[in-house]
């Protein structure tokens, strides 16, 4: 168990929706990221937030959007969706933006 | 060209083989590698941390890292059944952009 939370575990939804993923950090993890990977795609990275602040952009698309709250939790807002999106979404934490990353065990979305 | 490259595999060896797993990148900026081991359907678990170019051991795990050939390598001694897992390489730049190796799938034969 890295520490990391990420609820739910499973979401079923259809196209044109939107839902939000959850991500609770390690204790003193202030970096967060999110990644999405589908079987063709590997891991992607989506975007990191370090102690509130968007910190860096990766392949995230417009329709996707994300905060890290005062409290270092996070949520990833998936908006409009297609059935491509349909993959795991992990979020991982370090400590700070230098530190080896640990990852949650992941929201598996299904968009039908 | 993808920052990182990894070999998928897959990867077939007997119980108690030598497995060498293998990346390579684009540019040499890169100063943090990393080896994650992924189970099916889990989250990735990180198994080795290393700055810059050299050799680090832990346990049966070693990972090393060649800068001038831009280059990395993760070997498992006496490989397990329970080894058998994805390996993820990932690579960073002053913890601003991740690379992650799209993986290589291992298998330990008992």
């Amino acid at each position: 168990d890295s520490g990391v939370t990420q609820t739910p575990k499973h979401l079923i939804t259809a196209t044109g929706q939107r839902v939000t993923l959850r991500c609770s950090p390690r204790s003193g993890d202030l970096s967060v990221y999110w990644y999405q990977q589908s079987l063709d795609q590997g891991l992607q990275f989506l975007i990191q937030y370090y102690n509130g602040e968007e910190r860096a952009k990766g392949n995230i698309l417009e329709r996707f959007s994300a905060q890290q709250f005062p409290d270092l939790h996070s949520e990833l807002n998936l908006s409009s969706l297609e059935l491509g999106d349909s993959a795991l979404y992990f979020c991982a934490s370090s400590e700070t933006i230098y530190n080896e990353q640990f990852f949650g065990p992941g929201t598996r979305l299904t968009v039908l | 060209q993808k920052e990182v490259e990894q070999d998928p595999g897959p990867l077939s060896v007997p119980e108690g083989a030598i497995v060498s797993l293998n990346c390579t990148y684009s540019n040499s900026a890169f100063q943090y590698f990393m080896w994650y081991r992924q189970y099916s359907r889990k989250g990735p678990e990180l198994l080795m941390y290393t700055y810059s170019s050299g050799n680090k051991e832990d346990g049966r795990f070693t990972a090393q890292v060649d800068k001038s050939s831009k280059y990395i390598s993760l070997f498992i001694r006496d490989s397990q059944p329970s080894d058998s897992a994805t390996y993820l390489c990932a690579i960073s730049n002053t913890g601003n952009q991740f690379y992650f190796g799209t993986g290589t799938s291992l298998t330990v034969i008992p």
